[in-house]
């Protein structure tokens, strides 16, 4: 029973360069979150999406920073032109659903690394 | 506005010595409260949650948690820890899209 998965654990850019970050939800989830953890602080949300969909993009940075989850494969969390202060690490999580339940449960992936050069 | 305030930057116990862990939030509907715990250089793993019921709320390794509405509280207890127990703890209060987290307590175990 696979967790959530995500690659890669670390990645290196440079500045400028683009980073794309992968995402897959919990077997049977369709919904996938993106928070950032800065060095030395809590967890911050970025976006909610479900298949093919962003419902909540709140937290995203306006520009060069975009999300997609497509009908099949990975959620991708895409930086482009990064700067020193995108390293962080960034988290997927997934859950089953939204009711408002207990379902609604996010489990966390092991988040990737990011450095920015 | 919603928040998680956890007021303890770092905690240092004694292994065996008991661990209270505050999370305090500010949220406008009944709130969803979480504790997750986070070793070095590793994700997140759900210690426990609370959706509704029960106020004490029983998670793995040992902890619990007590919801306490008029305190606005939803504080981390264990009787007895052990070294591995220490990590970074997050509280976090939950709504329809998204968790909001704490700035994390990060707990040292003494031998």
């Amino acid at each position: 029973n696979a967790g959530v998965m995500q690659n890669p654990r670390h990645l290196v850019r440079r500045r400028g360069q683009e980073a794309r970050l992968r995402c897959s939800p919990m077997k049977g989830h369709s919904h996938v979150y993106w928070y950032r953890q800065l060095p030395e602080e809590g967890l911050k949300f970025m976006v909610y999406l479900q298949k093919e969909n962003i419902i909540d993009e709140s937290g995203m940075p306006k520009e060069r920073f975009s999300a997609e989850f497509p009908k099949e494969g990975p959620s991708i969390l895409r930086i482009q032109q990064v700067v020193r202060g995108d390293s962080a690490a960034y988290f997927c999580a997934s859950s089953l659903t939204t009711s408002g339940s207990s379902t609604d449960t996010q489990y966390f992936g092991p988040g990737t690394r990011l450095t920015v050069l | 506005a919603q928040s998680v305030t956890q007021p303890d930057i770092h905690i240092t116990v004694s292994e065996g010595a008991s661990l209270e862990l505050r999370c305090n939030y500010s949220y406008g509907a009944t709130p969803y409260l979480f504790w997750y715990v986070q070793s070095p250089g590793q994700g997140l793993q759900l210690l426990l949650k609370y959706f509704s019921g029960d106020t004490l709320v029983q998670g793995i390794k040992g902890f619990e948690a007590e919801f306490k509405r008029s305190q606005s509280s939803f504080n981390l207890r264990k009787p007895s820890v052990h070294w591995s127990d220490a990590a970074e703890y997050f509280c976090a209060v939950g709504g329809a899209n998204k968790y909001i987290f704490g700035t994390g307590t990060r707990l040292k175990v003494l031998a």
